[in-house]
């Protein structure tokens, strides 16, 4: 099985400051088809999980450009240039490219220090 | 826009049954895979159970196989997880989820199970 691991575990920032959580994965993530299926979502306190980045770098609609994914083959990051107040919450990244065994890490809480 | 509204969730025995139902608006239901992933208090996110745009696939997490079964009804953009055998450790949040290119475009607010005697 896949085995999805995050870092930090938990992660605080002062406001206007970057921060960077890394996703490793034990294989590497380039599907067959040539894509690579890594996700990062987004869950605000009491809040549903949002969706970020797909495809290790791609923006959601409506997404800040503050927030950015990039990496290949079994290490990816996703970095927030400028954290703000609204970003607090736990960061997971998602690996879609074993099926059927579908894998999430085990999430980065973001606080504000 | 998109709505994917989960109603079903409660308190249960350990033991009983529960079936949770998700309505889906605002995208194509037919066109997508659709899924169910669950968080227990305090806890991180957890695949339980996803289903093919014709029903013909459907994959289980070790963890429920033989006791959940899910379904869809793409007349109804709906999709139905009929969860028997509840343990304690099945208590959590559960979400469903619109799946597509390999990753969950949209997620439901999420319904609340508790199996507890």
């Amino acid at each position: 099985d896949v085995v999805v691991t995050q870092s930090p575990l938990s992660l605080p920032v002062t406001l206007g400051q970057p921060a960077s959580i890394s996703c490793s994965s034990s294989q590497s993530l380039v599907h067959s088809d040539g894509n690579t299926y890594l996700s990062w979502f987004q869950q605000r306190p009491g809040q549903s999980p949002r969706r970020l980045i797909y495809q290790v770098s791609n923006r959601d609609s409506g997404v800040p450009d503050r927030f950015s994914g990039s990496g290949s083959g079994t290490d990816f990051t996703l970095k927030i240039s400028r954290v703000e107040a609204g970003d607090v919450g736990v960061y997971y990244c998602m690996q879609g490219t074993h099926w059927p065994l579908l894998t999430f890490g085990g999430g980065t809480k973001v606080e504000i220090k | 826009q998109v709505q994917l509204v989960e109603s079903g969730g409660g308190l249960v025995t350990p033991g009983g049954s529960l079936r949770l139902s998700c309505a889906a608006s605002g995208f194509t239901f037919s066109d997508y895979f659709m899924a169910w992933i669950r968080q227990a208090p305090g806890k991180g996110l957890e695949w339980v159970s996803y289903i093919s745009i014709n029903s013909r696939t459907i994959y289980y997490a070790d963890s429920v196989k033989g006791r959940f079964t899910l379904s869809r009804d793409n007349a109804k953009n709906s999709v139905y997880l009929q969860m028997n055998s509840l343990r304690a450790d099945d208590t959590a949040v559960y979400y469903c989820a619109s799946v597509g290119s390999s990753s969950i475009a949209y997620w439901g607010q999420g319904t609340l199970v508790t199996v507890s005697s």
